[in-house]
Order: C-alpha cells, then structure tokens, then sequence
C-alpha cells in the first residue's frame, strides 16, 4: 500500500522548535520530490517547502523561509521538516506530499497530517 | 509571486447538475495548473494535472481546461460524492501557491 504517515506534531510555545518526520513506503521514495503543505483547520492549504528527489535543492514559501528547513534521507524513506522560532501563525495540520514528473509535478501522494500547535 | 484567484468561492448544487469553476492566475503559467478535492477530515486528492490531464482513477466527469492565466475544472454530472472543496495549484516557479478554494454544496 502507497502510504506516507507524518509524526513529530505537537504543542510547542512561541519561539520553539519542532521536528516532523514522514515515512513513506509502498513506492520507491528516491524517485520523488517531496512537499510539506499545512492547512488551519476550516481554512485553505498553504504550500510550505519542497525538495528535489535526489539533490539537496530545496524551496520555501516566504513565510517560512530563514525558519523551517526541509530535508529527507532516502536510505531510510523518510522527509523532514526542522521548525525553528514558531509563532503561533504556523499552527496548522502539516501534510507530506509526493510529487513526480508523471503528475506534471502534482502533489499525488499525501499523508494524513500531524498537527502542530503553537501556543503559550 | 504568482498569485491564483479561483471563483465562486462557493458553489450550491444539486445531484445531476453540471458545474464549473474557474482558476485565473496572475501572469501566464502555460499549462502548469492542476486541481484538488478535499473531502472534510481528509488530505487532498489530485484530480487534474497539466491543466487538462485525468489523474488516473479519476471518474471522467471530471475535466479540466485552459491554459495561460484561465483555467476551469468542470464536473458533467455532479455525484453525492462529489460535494467537497476544490482547490487549484500552481507549479509554474516557485513559491507554488494554491488558489483559496471553491466549497461545493448540496443545494
């Protein structure tokens, strides 16, 4: 089964750090870009980073940009996401979602989410 | 960046019905458009890719259209299913927004 499954989400206070891990499985990962997307509950998707399937090139949205850092280890199937200095603005569901070229690069592949809470 | 504007925002309709909506971006993005359904409590679905692409297991009541800074996606013959959100993305360059969504409901 084709299935990505996010961990790490939790309460945080302002000014914190969180990791979130995503495992992937049941499709080969190397060949893959990957994204992480947060939604606010009952508000739309915000796209926040992407990396490349096997280079260290990576994008972020500008409001994530200097804090988070996206990264991945395809010997162990797994996409990170290194949060630094959180607000409270990014609390959200944060999704992992896979990518490829025979998608025309759309976001095939989601987890179910972990939820990342930023408050005092 | 570029910016995604999708219209209506919402969308009453009733089964059998036949519906559109439309994603303009704000500069032209070729065909680098693709389309979203979101049903509540669950991570999105790829529907469209390439503007116009079926994804595959996609029920070909869906299609999508358009090119540039104009894009639609229409479903011919709305199923009870097929009330959830929609939303478009851009992949043109990067930051690789999303429109802020059309929410479908049962009229």
């Amino acid at each position: 089964e084709v299935q990505l499954v996010e961990s790490g989400g939790g309460l945080v206070q302002p000014g914190g750090s969180l990791r979130l891990s995503c495992a992937a499985s049941g499709f080969t990962f190397r060949s893959y870009d990957m994204n992480w997307v947060r939604q606010v509950p009952g508000r739309g998707l915000e796209w926040v980073s992407f990396i490349f399937s096997s280079t260290s090139m990576t994008h972020y949205a500008d409001s994530v940009k200097g804090r988070f850092t996206i990264s991945r280890d395809n010997a162990k199937n797994s996409l990170y996401l290194q949060m630094n200095s959180l607000r409270a603005e990014d609390t959200a569901l944060y999704y992992c979602a896979a990518s490829s070229r025979a998608t025309g690069d759309g976001l095939a592949i989601w987890g179910q989410g972990t939820v990342v809470t930023v408050s005092s | 960046d570029i910016q995604l504007t999708q219209s209506p925002s919402f969308l009453s309709a009733s089964v059998g019905d036949r519906v559109t909506i439309t994603c303009r971006a704000s500069q032209g993005i070729s065909n680098h458009l693709v389309w979203y359904q979101q049903k509540p409590g669950k991570a999105p679905n790829l529907l469209i890719y390439a503007a116009s692409t079926l994804q595959s297991g996609v029920p070909s009541r869906f299609s999508g259209s358009g090119s540039g800074t104009e894009f639609t996606l229409t479903i011919s013959s709305l199923q009870p299913e097929d009330f959830a959100t929609y939303y478009c993305q851009h992949l043109h360059s990067y930051p690789i927004t999303f429109a802020q969504g059309t929410r479908l409901e049962i009229k």
